[in-house]
């Protein structure tokens, strides 16, 4: 599976977007993007995945570059609740195989 | 619909015991992984299982670890004898099998271990 590249850290202000960047310029063209987060002393949650497409859900916007090589994910209006470890990792999508490397993530600090 | 289910929560052993930890995966997922997450680090894969066939095992320390999926529905992994490295939290994840397309994981709540 292909590596990604997060920055350790960001903060946002309530109510403002939170764009957390991706580079994962070694994806192969059958891997998805997924992200999944992790608030205090939980498992990963799921957020969203993709695999050219920009995709939205009720939780986040999903846009991935036309090359493929990077993607960030939206959260539209930050809450405190959002306050978490983002992880973006890629895996083959059509099984359940790949190591899901996670990596260290992004702590997303959203602040009042 | 219930989530993962994993227990113990916390356990605090001294080392060189024996550990285990349970999981059971949503109904009807056949896939089932387990991972270890150290402090400040993303989760990493120990195994996965496709019902109870272990496909996955290459990060799994196989000197002190184990892992089973007798029925191809719950799971128990165990170190013997635990080390203070092992201090980590274990966390198990299922997915459904089936047609194409991006597969989600759903994560337990993990099981933090403390070997003193």
């Amino acid at each position: 599976d292909a590596k990604t590249t997060q920055p350790p850290s960001m903060d946002c202000a309530e109510g403002r977007a939170a764009n957390l960047p991706c580079n994962h310029s070694t994806i192969s063209g059958n891997e998805y993007v997924y992200w999944y987060r992790q608030i205090h002393s939980q498992g990963p949650q799921y957020i969203i995945h993709g695999l050219k497409n920009n995709e939205t859900n009720e939780m986040a916007s999903l846009i991935i570059t036309e090359d493929r090589k990077s993607s960030t994910l939206i959260l539209p209006h930050a809450t405190l609740r959002d306050t978490a470890v983002y992880y973006c990792i890629v895996r083959v999508g059509s099984t359940n195989a790949g190591k899901s490397t996670f990596g260290d993530g992004t702590t997303l600090t959203v602040k009042p | 619909e219930a989530g993962v289910v994993q227990s113990p929560r916390y356990k605090i052993i001294e080392k060189k015991q024996p550990v285990a930890f349970w999981c059971n995966p949503i109904s009807g997922h056949n896939t089932l992984y387990w991972y270890r997450q150290n402090l400040g680090q993303g989760p990493e894969l120990l195994i996965r299982y496709e019902n109870e066939e272990a496909v996955d095992d290459s990060q799994l320390p196989k000197d002190r670890f184990s892992a089973e999926r007798l029925k191809g529905v719950d799971s128990t992994l165990k170190i013997q004898p635990a080390e203070l490295g092992d201090s980590a939290v274990y966390l198990c994840a299922s997915s459904p099998l089936g047609l194409a397309g991006g597969k989600e994981q759903f994560f337990g709540p993990g099981t933090r271990l403390t070997v003193l």
